[in-house]
């Protein structure tokens, strides 16, 4: 079974710090990557996707890298903004796992002004 | 266009009640999802289905879980003889054909506490 952690659980930072966020996963058979979105009361919205054969996807500020052999992904926030508070959460879609995400715990992040 | 909604988007119900959560989801999206999140986790799988077909209910926790698609739009979770570890927020999702290389487009959620 596929096992989702992302680290840390919270994190707070002054506005314009760059941070990054972790995620890693147990089984490296993966169909794609995902990040999304989570603001409180409303549903998650995808940020960035990262296929299987592909090592980085970027996005605005955003940008996020797979390495596949070791099980981890990284997404990277450039000159951070208080609207930028929100829960980052990392998915994996398995192959042969049917059509299905599993999900990390989540990053709560804040950034303060 | 509209994205996915859900209602009622807050639930109270007793343990033992039995309650109906319904999702619509984007117009012409072929596959749709429901998650389970509790607090403080990550979104759990509960079911898949394709049209009204449903391909994958290997996420539900127990028989007390139902969920239908019967026209293969408008979709109801259904949970029996609720506990108060069915507390959780709800969350559809669909997506244009399914696979892989679909975005998922995620609802709001409903909020569901068992007292």
């Amino acid at each position: 079974k596929q096992e989702v952690t992302q680290i840390p659980a919270a994190l707070s930072v002054p506005e314009g710090e760059n941070l990054v966020l972790n995620c890693s996963f147990t089984d490296s058979a993966i169909y794609n990557l995902q990040w999304f979105r989570q603001d409180p009361g409303k549903g998650l919205t995808s940020l960035l996707l990262i296929q299987s054969s592909q090592r980085e996807q970027t996005s605005g500020r955003l940008n996020a890298s797979l390495d596949k052999s070791s099980g981890r992904s990284t997404l990277y926030i450039a000159a951070s903004q208080p609207g930028d508070s929100a829960t980052y959460l990392c998915a994996s879609f398995l192959t042969g796992g049917g059509n299905k995400l599993t999900f990390g715990t989540g990053t709560q992040l804040k950034v303060e002004l | 266009g509209a994205g996915v909604s859900q209602s009622p988007r807050y639930k109270v119900a007793k343990r033992g009640q039995d309650v109906a959560l319904r999702c619509d989801p984007i117009s012409g999206h072929v596959s749709l999802f429901w998650y389970q999140q509790a607090l403080g986790q990550g979104p759990e799988f509960l079911t898949y289905f394709q049209n009204e077909a449903q391909l994958d209910k290997s996420g539900l926790p127990s028989d007390r879980f139902f969920a239908e698609r019967p026209e293969g739009s408008v979709s109801t979770l259904k949970i029996q003889r609720t506990q108060q570890e069915d507390s959780a927020v709800y969350l559809c999702a669909s997506s244009l054909a399914g696979g892989p290389l679909d975005t998922q487009y995620f609802g709001p959620g409903t909020r569901l506490t068992v007292l």
